[in-house]
């Protein structure tokens, strides 16, 4: 069956950078979109980025751009994000999620939860 | 970017009742809307997508509907494990919005 494992959770100080993975099973990696999304606690979804696996190219929400790098590495089936300048508020579970029909969120990961704290 | 709005912020029902939550985007998205639960916890779970198809393994009690800009996720007969957070979420255009969430409790 289609399963999305996410890296561990991390513990990082304000102004760095966390990188979590998310790797696939039970389907071709290049066949779907990747999407991430994240969610401060007590809170609501927010869109993140994209990536195609297939071609590589990604796009993210205003906010995060310049601050967020989406990459895979196809020959393990694995999706990256990585975001940096970290401050209190990237403070989140941080969740990926493979694209279906409609591109809605077909297939999610388990979140990996990133606390940004001096 | 697309606003996303959902009605209610949360609502209260009893096991059996009939829910309706609606979703209204600020520009037309045609049928290009996802309906997600989430449980305490839990990663969110696809219920709906474009609009109006439900997702394998999902009850047919659950149900969306509409086109546009006003959206509607219906639930016939609330059970107990229905009990969760909605989100609706444009796939028109990127980035792909989710509306506040609605908060279903029992009364």
């Amino acid at each position: 069956q289609v399963q999305l494992v996410q890296s561990g959770a991390e513990v990082k100080k304000p102004g760095a950078s966390v990188k979590v993975s998310c790797k696939a099973s039970g389907y071709t990696f290049t066949t779907y979109d990747i999407y991430w999304v994240r969610q401060a606690t007590g809170q609501g979804l927010e869109w993140m980025g994209w990536m195609n696996p297939n071609s590589g190219n990604t796009g993210s929400a205003q906010k995060f751009q310049g601050r967020v790098t989406i990459t895979r590495n196809t020959s393990i089936s694995t999706a990256y994000m990585e975001l940096s300048s970290l401050g209190s508020d990237d403070t989140a579970v941080y969740y990926c999620a493979r694209g279906g029909q409609y591109s809605s969120l077909w297939a999610w990961g388990q979140g990996t939860l990133v606390t940004v704290s001096s | 970017d697309i606003q996303m709005t959902q009605s209610p912020s949360s609502v209260s029902a009893s096991v059996g009742d009939r829910v309706t939550i609606t979703c209204r985007a600020s520009q037309g998205i045609s049928s290009w809307l996802a309906w997600y639960q989430q449980k305490p916890g839990k990663a969110p779970k696809l219920l709906i997508y474009g609009a109006s198809s439900l997702q394998s393994g999902v009850p047919s009690r659950f149900s969306g509907s509409g086109s546009g800009t006003d959206f509607t996720l219906t639930i016939s007969s609330l059970q107990p494990e229905d009990f969760a957070t909605y989100y609706c979420q444009q796939t028109n255009s990127f980035p792909y919005t989710f509306g506040q969430g609605t908060k279903l409790q029992i009364k």
